[in-house]
């Protein structure tokens, strides 16, 4: 079952904040964080394994609330380096090893 | 040094021709994936396969068939092209199980015409 990430788009000046969603229909065993640049391969950004669990590094982080079938990343001070598609991608419970890919977030940081 | 390398980066080829992907990873894992990456960017998986088990997703036409001639390589091949398997197809490897990183190589962008 596919997740769906909200916003679709996001503009953003440097230095400003943005929080990217990523929500399932299912209940969720782990969600994962990819970055992908244009023409470039996406990029492992994080992995969220626990209901509650929340990581970061740098000034990216993510939280995973496992009730609301949830997860969320979230870009501080955002540098013009963020600029990229970000996709999540989730194992649900009871489902397949494979991480199935939201449609990803379009970031635009703009000087 | 490349941990997911693919081959060819670009192939432009006629409808109706059969094209192979060719997908090394020298990162010891064991588990090892195609994923197809349309216009809109969505990331579709394909096939996943390890040394025991192959899994297909359901959706992919019959004319796509991975071939794994080791745990390294896990290689795509397209019967009779048509012009909507035109997109980008990136293979990726990780660790066994769901919970490792997703390395991904560069793409390959096949045009169908």
């Amino acid at each position: 079952q596919q997740p769906v990430q909200s916003p679709q788009a996001v503009i953003l000046r440097e230095g400003e904040d943005a929080v990217i969603n990523c929500s399932s229909s299912k209940a969720l065993y782990s969600v994962h964080w990819y970055r992908q640049k244009h023409g470039e391969a996406p990029v492992f950004l994080m992995i969220l394994l626990k209901g509650g669990e929340q990581k970061g590094h740098d000034k990216i982080s993510a939280s995973f609330n496992e009730k609301k079938q949830q997860s969320s990343l979230y870009l501080t001070a955002s540098q013009l380096s963020y600029s990229g598609t970000y996709f999540c991608g989730t194992r649900t419970s009871g489902g397949s090893y494979i991480p199935t890919f939201g449609r990803g977030t379009s970031l635009i940081v703009h000087p | 040094d490349t941990a997911v390398s693919q081959t060819p980066k670009y192939l432009v080829t006629q409808m109706g021709n059969d094209k192979s992907i060719k997908c090394e990873q020298n990162l010891g894992h064991d588990t090892m994936y195609w994923y197809k990456q349309d216009s809109k960017k969505f990331l579709k998986i394909m096939f996943s396969y390890n040394n025991k088990e192959l899994i297909i997703n359901e959706t992919v036409p019959n004319r796509f068939s991975p071939k794994s001639p080791d745990k390294a390589h896990l290689n795509l091949h397209i019967n009779s092209l048509e012009l909507g398997d035109s997109a980008v197809y990136f293979c990726a490897s990780s660790s066994q199980g769901g919970n490792s990183p997703l390395h991904f190589g560069n793409g390959t962008r096949l045009t169908v015409t």
